[in-house]
């Protein structure tokens, strides 16, 4: 199986700042990396597919980016919506493997 | 837009088989353009998928779940279902279904969740 790391495990920002979040795969994966958001008690939103694409609908502030073992995901301007946790996702070989999440909580 | 929605008991015994289903509208699930996968998430914990099937039947596992789990379709009632087998606290969790489309070469872009099952574990 792949393994995914995420790391920080946790953050605190305000509104308004840049937030990074880093994804590292245990064996090259190409693009093929996913990112989701998840808020308390609701089901997982995809936000960013292969990488760098952003689902339709995802507002333009966040973004990802790399590829082969290291991914990362930016928030260029924190909302008060965006306080969740996000996981990212390996679609490069079955088992579909996701990371531990990262949890965005409110300084 | 396709919705799921997942039903099930909420609360199995330990050793016994549980059963889940995922209905679909909004989409068919037979038109081969997506799997369908399962994925749990327990209580505080982060999300494992537990394999999927597409419309022709053809199904995939975790090896760590495989020799508990079968999935299987019934296109005539838009529906997927998830059986796990001697389960054990251990399977507490949410249940989501998922749709899986393809991206590239590869599928594994889980683009629609249902809202999620509780199924807990307890004699």
């Amino acid at each position: 199986d792949i393994q995914m790391t995420q790391s920080p495990s946790s953050l605190s920002a305000s509104v308004g700042d840049r937030v990074t979040i880093t994804c590292r795969a245990s064996q090259s994966i190409s693009s093929y990396l996913n990112w989701y958001q998840q808020k308390a008690g609701k089901a997982p939103k995809l936000l960013i597919y292969t990488a760098s694409s952003l689902q339709s609908g995802v507002p333009s502030r966040f973004s990802g980016s790399g590829s082969g073992t290291d991914f990362t995901l930016t928030i260029s301007s924190l909302q008060p919506e965006d306080f969740a946790t996000y996981y990212c996702q390996q679609s490069y070989s079955t088992p579909w493997t996701f990371g531990q999440g990262t949890k965005v909580e409110i300084k | 837009q396709v919705q799921l929605q997942e039903s099930g008991p909420g609360l199995v015994k330990p050793s016994q088989t549980l059963s889940l289903t995922c209905t679909v509208s909004g989409d068919s699930i037979s038109s081969g353009s997506y799997y369908w996968s399962w994925i749990r998430q327990p209580a505080g914990k982060g999300l494992e998928w537990i394999g999927r099937i597409y419309a022709s039947g053809t199904s995939n596992y975790s090896p760590s779940l495989k020799s508990r789990v079968t999935i299987s379709i019934d296109t005539s009632k838009n529906q997927f279902s998830l059986t796990l087998s001697s389960v054990t606290a251990a399977d507490t969790a949410v249940f989501y279904c998922a749709r899986e489309r393809r991206q590239g070469i590869h599928y594994g872009v889980f683009d629609s969740w249902g809202q999620g099952t509780l199924l807990t574990v307890s004699s």
